[in-house]
């Protein structure tokens, strides 16, 4: 069955330091991943998206995030965060048997300065 | 070229009122999805639609809620009879022509709706 999972509801990081919001999935066949990204009374901005190729995935804001088929996982990552990056993240799969793209719950980022 | 529009933005409706959402996709696109958020919470699908079809509506309740997507003009989510459990972010989102579980689908401001 087609699932998204986004084990944390909140991350804190420091200005500065490395940053990781984690996502795991499960879709038969090859998966279509996505990172979108939430700012407050505002609707989803997306990020980027996996579909085959290069496990690394560039996308916007000077985030990238993983593909791991072996650990079914797809971890947004940004080398220094920015107090800026603060917001709601959503981790989504589709592709394979899926009908539809379905959605994580969300993790809450919070850079401190 | 416009992003997806979406209006009312802010919707305020009595117990027992009709809310009537919405949502013109970005120019090209022929899908549109509707999500449903509650505060502090995730999005919940609701349904999926391509032009004069709906495609997947497992995630509109039984009663009281439709959608619609005419050849032409804007997308609709209705709300018959609201109740203060309908009050949330309503989201919509298009698609360029493609299958649902792949396009990258991109998002509305959203329309909050408040029951009084």
């Amino acid at each position: 069955a087609q699932s998204v999972a986004q084990p944390e509801d909140q991350v804190n990081v420091a200005e500065g330091n490395p940053l990781t919001v984690k996502c795991t999935y499960s879709v038969s066949g090859n998966p279509y991943l996505f990172w979108y990204v939430q700012y407050p009374n505002r609707g989803l901005q997306f990020l980027l998206k996996y579909i085959t190729g290069d496990n690394l995935v560039k996308g916007s804001y000077g985030f990238e995030a993983e593909f791991n088929k072996s650990q079914t996982s797809f971890h947004l990552k940004k080398p220094s965060a920015l107090v800026s990056d603060s917001a709601l993240y959503f981790c989504a799969s589709g592709g394979g048997s899926a009908s539809k793209i379905i959605f994580g719950s969300g993790t809450r980022l919070s850079i401190r300065p | 070229n416009a992003g997806v529009m979406q209006n009312p933005r802010h919707l305020v409706r009595r117990r027992g009122q009709e809310a009537r959402l919405r949502c013109s996709p970005m120019k090209g696109h022929s899908h549109v999805y509707w999500y449903r958020q509650l505060p502090e919470e995730g999005l919940k699908f609701m349904v999926y639609l391509q032009k004069e079809n709906i495609i997947d509506e497992s995630g509109m309740p039984k009663e009281r809620f439709s959608a619609e997507f005419p050849k032409e003009g804007p997308s609709i989510l209705r709300i018959q009879q609201v109740v203060r459990g309908d009050s949330a972010a309503y989201f919509c989102a298009s698609s360029p022509k493609g299958t649902g579980a792949t396009d990258t689908q991109y998002f509305g401001p959203g329309t909050r709706l408040t029951v009084l």
